[in-house]
């Protein structure tokens, strides 16, 4: 079966930085692209960020650029976000995905980021 | 950036009635590779995002044959034959051929 369990979610300050993660298990995790999506409280979904499967490609959604990194240890089936300069609107439940087909087929429960003072 | 434009916003139902959701795209999403990477998610109160429908009509597997996609270049639905009552949440169109990838803004389902 396959399961997508992040972690590392919580509270920071505006300026502050958190790394969050997404253990993968059931699946060949390597073989796949992975994504981060996310959804700040009663909103929509947003995607983030992908990573190839070497971890030689990255794309990144304009908003994030430049704070957000993506990365991927494939000897420990994980994925990674680290997120630094942390906004208020980057609030929001984090999701991993595993691409199936060119899109999320495989998604985590999610892990709530909160950025207040 | 490709904007994915969803009507209506909200859905209210009759169960056992048939339903579609528009998804409209500001630009084709047709790959080069000649595919259309458009794609549909469910996601019910309080869960995580499902995805439904790929590359406009392939269904993933487990997926009732009621919901149904189609369409092309721009232009996309979601049908559902028979609306019943698990189907309640928000569904997203998502496109995943041009960078950034982007979601509809979702359509709220629910029974009258």
């Amino acid at each position: 079966e396959v399961q997508l369990v992040e972690s590392g979610g919580g509270l920071v300050q505006p300026g502050g930085s958190l790394r969050i993660s997404c253990a993968a298990a059931g699946f060949t995790f390597s073989s796949y692209w992975m994504t981060w999506v996310r959804q700040a409280p009663g909103k929509g979904l947003e995607w983030v960020a992908n990573i190839k499967q070497d971890g030689s490609d990255k794309v990144y959604v304009d908003s994030v650029k430049g704070r957000f990194t993506v990365s991927r240890d494939n000897a420990k089936n994980s994925l990674f976000l680290q997120m630094n300069s942390l906004r208020v609107e980057d609030t929001a439940v984090y999701y991993c995905a595993a691409y199936s087909s060119s899109a999320p087929s495989y998604w985590g429960q999610g892990t709530l980021v909160t950025v207040s003072s | 950036d490709v904007v994915m434009t969803q009507s209506p916003i909200s859905l209210p139902v009759t169960l056992g009635q048939p339903v579609s959701i528009s998804c409209r795209s500001s630009q084709s999403l047709v790959h080069s590779s000649g595919n259309t990477y458009l794609n549909w998610f469910q996601q019910r109160p309080g869960q995580s995002p499902r995805r439904l429908i790929y590359k406009v009509s392939y269904w993933d597997s487990g997926v009732p044959d009621r919901f149904s996609g189609s369409g092309s270049g721009s232009d996309f639905t979601l049908k559902i034959s028979r609306v019943e009552a698990e189907d309640v949440g928000v569904y997203y169109c998502m496109q995943s051929t041009h960078w950034p990838y982007s979601f509809g803004q979702g359509t709220k389902l629910e029974i009258k």
